[in-house]
This record gives C-alpha cells, structure tokens and sequence, in this order.
C-alpha cells in the first residue's frame, strides 16, 4: 500500500525553527517528484516546494523562499521540509505529497505559531 | 491569493448533474495539465481527475474533466450525498515556476 506519514508539527514561536519529516512507504521513492502542500485553518490548499527525483532541481512558492528548504534522503524514503523564521502565516496543516501530478497525499502534520 | 479562479460555491439535488469550472492563464492551465482534488470534510485531499481528464484506479466513473484553452471544468454526475466536499483544480505554472492550487468550490447536495 503506497503510504506517505507526516511527523514534526507542533507549536512554536515566531522567529522559531521546525523540521517536518514524510516517510514513504509502498513505492519506489527515488522514482518520484515529492512536495508539500499546507492548508491554513479555514483555507484552501497551497503548494509549498517540490524537489526532484535526486534533488537536483527545488522550487518554492514566493511567500516561503529564503525561509523553507526542502530536502530528502532516497536512502531512508524520506522527504523533509526544515522550516526558518516561522511567521504567524505559517500556520498550517502540512501535507506530504507524490509526484507531479500530486497523486498521493499524507494524513498532514499540524504546524502552529503563535506565541 | 490563487491565479485559478474557482466559484466559491454549487449546490444541486441529488442525482442531478453539476460542473465546476476553473479559470487560469496560458501559463497555467493554457500549457500544462489539470488535476482535480475532493476534500471531504476534514481529510487530505485525494486526486481525482488527472492530466486534464483521466480518472486514477478506483475513482467513480461519475467524475469527469475537461479543458479548453485556458479553462478546466469538473462535473460530477448522479450527485450523491457523498460528494459534499471542497474540490479544488490545479496546474502548474510556468511564469510562478510553481504548482497553483484553485480557490476551491464547495459542493452542496440538496
């Protein structure tokens, strides 16, 4: 069963640092585009980043460049999203997910800021 | 703020049919393939129609996407109490090098 399990939400203050972590599982992981998608409570999707099969090529959304990296180890099946200078915006459900057409989806991780 | 342009909202009887329409740009939808997400209440989303029309393995066959130049449309026939969920187009975008999601619709069965 192709599985994608978001881990490393919680609560932290602006100006903090987080980590999200996605472990991959029932796929060939290095085969596949990966991304993140946060929702805001309320809202509707928005894309965050994706990365290449071997991590060659990243892109951003604007509203997180310079702040978000994106990254993954094809060794360990996992895709990561170290996330900078939190910002009360960033306030999100954070989903993990396939490809490029973004066919498979996390359950999502809650990331809140707020002090 | 989303370069897809979604109505906010569509309501319609049960097994009646509706569509939902999406609004881009050359750079989005006019040069690149539409996807097509249901979000049940509080759950991820799931794909539902990808590469402009084509449905993934397990999705009803009364799902259905188009496209024409610059607009993609949903439509889902035989409307269930089931499909009450935000659905949402999205493509990926050429000038924002990016994937934009739709503004969501909202789908209520009568």
């Amino acid at each position: 069963e192709v599985q994608l399990v978001e881990s490393g939400g919680g609560l932290v203050q602006p100006g903090g640092s987080l980590r999200l972590s996605c472990a991959a599982s029932g796929f060939t992981f290095s085969s596949y585009w990966m991304s993140w998608v946060r929702q805001a409570p309320g809202k509707g999707l928005e894309w965050v980043a994706n990365i290449k099969q071997d991590g060659s090529e990243k892109y951003y959304v604007d509203s997180v460049k310079g702040r978000f990296t994106i990254s993954r180890d094809n060794a360990k099946n996992s895709l990561y999203l170290q996330m900078n200078s939190l910002r009360a915006e960033d306030t999100a459900v954070y989903y993990c997910a396939r490809g490029s057409e973004v066919d498979v989806w996390g359950k999502g991780t809650t990331v809140t800021v707020s002090s | 703020q989303s370069v897809l342009t979604q109505p906010p909202s569509v309501s319609e009887a049960p097994r009646q049919r509706v569509t939902i329409s999406c609004s881009g740009s050359s750079s989005n939808i006019g040069n690149n393939a539409v996807n097509w997400y249901q979000q049940l209440p509080g759950k991820a989303p799931k794909l539902l129609i990808y590469y402009d029309d084509l449905l993934p393995s397990g999705v009803s066959d009364r799902f259905s996407g188009s496209k024409s130049g610059t607009s993609a449309s949903l439509a889902i026939s035989g409307l269930q109490s089931e499909d009450e969920a935000d659905y949402y187009c999205a493509a990926w975008d050429d000038s924002l090098n990016g994937y934009v999601f739709g503004t969501g619709t909202k789908v209520t069965v009568l």
